[in-house]
């Protein structure tokens, strides 16, 4: 069975902070996406990234794909109280032919 | 656009009783998607259709649970009986071209308790 693993599962810091969290599978992902999710919504797509090595920026966020296409993260530049929200990574494996979510991180960001 | 819409926001249910969760994709979307997210599980693909047609129900979890589309713009998701392990949060979700490396559009959800 593939896994899809998330680090860390809960994050707590204050406003003007910078964080990082992770994305890992044991297998190579064709397609790996970050979405983020507010409490009481669904979740709203951040980024995608195909290529390994691809980084991609979006204002303070800063998205890597790893090499080997096994692993992903996100960093968040000086952190902000709107940043809070559940963080998820949905990969897709070779040949899978749909995507598979993390169990998500869970950021807290206090003013 | 309007964006995904699902009814109802919030379902309270009894151990027993029938439930249907309603999804309105995003007009020309040809593809549509149920989840369930919970706690222990996260969220879970439970099945997806392609230009009204079930593509792939294996995320189904028994035959308690059954999805429809009857057209382009309606689907819904069946619990009968429902269980108290159902509770979650139901999702439906939309994309324009497949269910992998394609931007999914998601609805509110669906608050479901059975008591």
């Amino acid at each position: 069975t593939q896994l899809l693993e998330q680090s860390p599962q809960f994050l707590s810091i204050q406003e003007g902070e910078n964080l990082t969290v992770y994305c890992n599978s044991s297998s190579v992902f064709s397609s790996l996406q970050w979405y983020r999710q507010e409490p009481g919504e669904g979740p709203v797509l951040l980024v995608t990234v195909v290529t390994g090595g691809e980084v991609k920026k979006l204002k303070r966020l800063t998205f890597q794909f790893g090499d080997a296409r096994k692993d992903s993260s996100l960093h968040i530049t000086a952190a902000q109280p709107g940043d809070t929200g559940l963080y998820l990574c949905a990969g897709e494996w070779a040949n899978a032919g749909k995507s598979t979510f993390g169990d998500g991180t869970t950021l807290t960001v206090k003013p | 656009d309007a964006g995904v819409i699902q009814s109802p926001r919030h379902e309270v249910t009894e151990m027993g009783q029938e439930v249907t969760l309603r999804c309105k994709p995003i007009s020309g979307h040809d593809y549509l998607f149920w989840y369930r997210q919970t706690m222990m599980r996260g969220l879970e693909l439970l099945i997806y259709f392609n230009n009204n047609v079930p593509i792939d129900d294996s995320g189904m979890p028994e035959d308690r649970f059954s999805a429809k589309m009857p057209n382009a713009s309606f689907s819904t998701l069946k619990i009968q009986p429902s269980e108290p392990r159902d509770s979650a949060v139901y999702f439906c979700a939309s994309s324009l071209h497949g269910p992998s490396n394609e931007k999914l559009f998601f609805g509110s959800g669906t608050q479901l308790s059975v008591l």
